[in-house]
C-alpha cells in the first residue's frame, strides 16, 4: 500500500517568512493533491500534481512534484496568519482513493 | 452552494449506543467517501461509493456500515459504539471519469465522542 510521509509535522514561521512543507512517497505518484484544514473545519482543495517537474500556483502558495514522481513540495511565500492551518498531501491509490498523509501543521506568528 | 452537508456537527455516545451519521451533496458526484480523522493520524478511509447501490470497504471499516440508495446520499451508520470510534469524521464527494481527476469535495465534519 502507498504510503505518504509529510515534514515537518509543524512549524511556527513568523509572519512574512517563506517556508516549505514537503510529501514524500514510497511508490511513484500518478496524482498528488495539496489540501488545507483549519481547526474544526474540513478540507479545502488547494492543488493537483500529475507530471514529472510539474508546478503550480495559487496567489503565495506554489506546488511542485519531482521529475522522480515521488516528492512534492508545498512552497508559501510571505506567510500570513490566513495561511495557519493544516496542510495534507493525498495520493491516488487506486482509480477511485486517495491515500492521505498525516498532515503539516503550520502556525503563523505575527 | 450547499456542497456536502454533514449532520449532526456534534455527538456523544454511549457505549453500545447506535447512531447514523448523515451525508448529503448537491454536485451530481458519483463517488462519495467517510473517513475519520484522529489526531496527528491524518485521514483514514472507512467506505466509498462509486455509485448508487455500489459500495467497497477502505482502509478500517470494521464497526461501520454504509449504504448509497440515491446519488445524494450516502450515511454512515455504528451499531454498537466503541470508545475506539471517538473521533472526527468527513464525508467527501468526487466526479471521477474519463481523464476527470479524483478532485474530493469534503464536509465540515462530525465530531463524535463515545463515552
Amino acid at each position: 500500500s502507498q504510503e505518504l510521509e509529510q515534514s515537518p509535522q509543524s512549524l511556527i514561521v513568523q509572519e512574512g517568512k517563506n517556508l516549505t512543507i514537503n510529501c514524500t512517497s514510497s511508490k511513484t505518484l500518478y496524482g498528488l493533491y495539496w489540501y488545507k484544514q483549519k481547526y474544526g473545519e474540513g478540507l479545502i482543495f488547494l492543488m493537483m500534481l500529475q507530471k514529472g517537474g510539474e508546478e503550480k500556483s495559487h496567489e503565495k502558495i506554489t506546488a511542485k512534484l519531482d521529475e522522480k514522481k515521488q516528492q512534492s513540495s508545498l512552497h508559501i511565500t510571505a506567510s500570513q496568519p490566513s495561511h495557519a492551518g493544516i496542510y495534507l498531501c493525498g495520493a491516488e491509490s487506486g482509480y477511485s482513493t486517495l491515500t492521505f498523509g498525516k498532515g503539516t501543521m503550520l502556525l503563523v506568528s505575527p | 452552494n450547499a456542497g456536502v452537508t454533514q449532520t449532526p456537527k456534534f455527538r456523544i455516545l454511549k457505549i453500545g449506543q447506535s447512531m447514523t451519521l448523515q451525508c448529503a451533496q448537491d454536485m451530481n458526484h458519483n463517488y462519495m467517501y467517510w473517513y475519520r480523522q484522529d489526531p496527528g493520524m491524518g485521514l483514514k478511509l472507512i467506505y466509498y461509493s462509486v455509485g448508487a447501490g455500489i459500495t467497497d470497504k477502505g482502509e478500517v471499516p470494521n464497526g461501520y456500515n454504509v449504504s448509497r440508495s440515491t446519488t445524494e446520499d450516502f450515511p454512515l451508520r455504528l451499531e454498537l459504539a466503541a470508545p475506539s470510534q471517538t473521533s472526527v469524521y468527513f464525508c467527501a464527494s468526487s466526479f471521477v471519469g474519463d481523464g476527470v481527476k479524483n478532485i474530493q469535495y469534503f464536509g465540515a465534519g462530525t465530531r463524535l465522542s463515545v463515552l
